[in-house]
């Protein structure tokens, strides 16, 4: 079993849908959780750190679940810009990404 | 601030050739990782380093790739002899402190991309 999973993806959605994205990890000592987002040819850069309460930023909300060892990223309203591939980040004792699953908002 | 510096942006290179990557991190990080990125593996840890000290290379494929951080502020990742296979996109990251939300976390690179003939 792979350290951090993701949706396999794509994901193909329309302008202005709701989507949800899922990590599961497997150490349980992870301690930090990230949400990166990747554009196409350029390096990962950070979209939102998850923390235990859940957070969110306008239009995205992260949540982390460690009981279920899972995390999520919610994202309202999807626009054209959000088109990426998002990446889960688990850090603590490995420093481990996700595969991504990659996004597209069709208009 | 620059933010990570990484060089060549993109290499070519005949397979048995020597290859070498260049980081500059942050200014004041203490901890920096080179990760490599393809298609079908996605983006793979190789090595990380912790006050220019490495601390875990399980990552790194063989015995052909090594890593230095002789100061803190430069790292090299070195394929000798490169092979086809090691065609991929090679990032390197750096934080303050383990990656965590406090500290925004690892900041990448550019990346170099590597194609090996």
């Amino acid at each position: 079993r792979k350290e951090v999973e993701q949706d396999p993806g794509p994901f193909n959605v329309p302008e202005g849908a709701t989507v949800a994205f899922n990590c599961t990890y497997s150490n349980s000592a992870s301690q930090s959780f990230f949400w990166y987002r990747q554009d196409c040819r350029k390096e990962p850069k950070l979209l939102m750190s998850v923390y235990s309460s859940g957070n969110e930023d306008g239009r995205f909300t992260a949540q982390l679940n460690r009981a279920s060892q899972y995390i999520s990223l919610l994202i309202r309203d999807s626009k054209l810009s959000d088109s990426a591939t998002y990446l889960c980040a688990v850090s603590g004792q490995n420093f481990v990404f996700g595969p991504g699953t990659r996004l597209s908002v069709l208009p | 601030d620059a933010g990570v510096i990484q060089s060549p942006r993109h290499e070519v290179t005949e397979m048995g050739q020597e290859v070498t990557l260049r980081c500059k991190p942050i200014s004041g990080h203490d901890y920096l990782f080179w990760y490599r990125q393809t298609m079908m593996r996605g983006l793979e840890l190789l090595i990380y380093f912790n006050n220019n000290v490495p601390i875990d290379d399980s990552g790194m494929p063989e015995d052909r790739f090594s890593a230095k951080m002789p100061n803190a502020s430069f790292s090299t990742l070195k394929i000798q002899p490169s092979e086809p296979r090691d065609s991929a996109v090679y990032f390197c990251a750096s934080s303050l402190g383990k990656p965590q939300p406090i500290n925004y976390g690892y900041t990448f690179g550019s990346g170099t991309r590597l194609t090996v003939v």
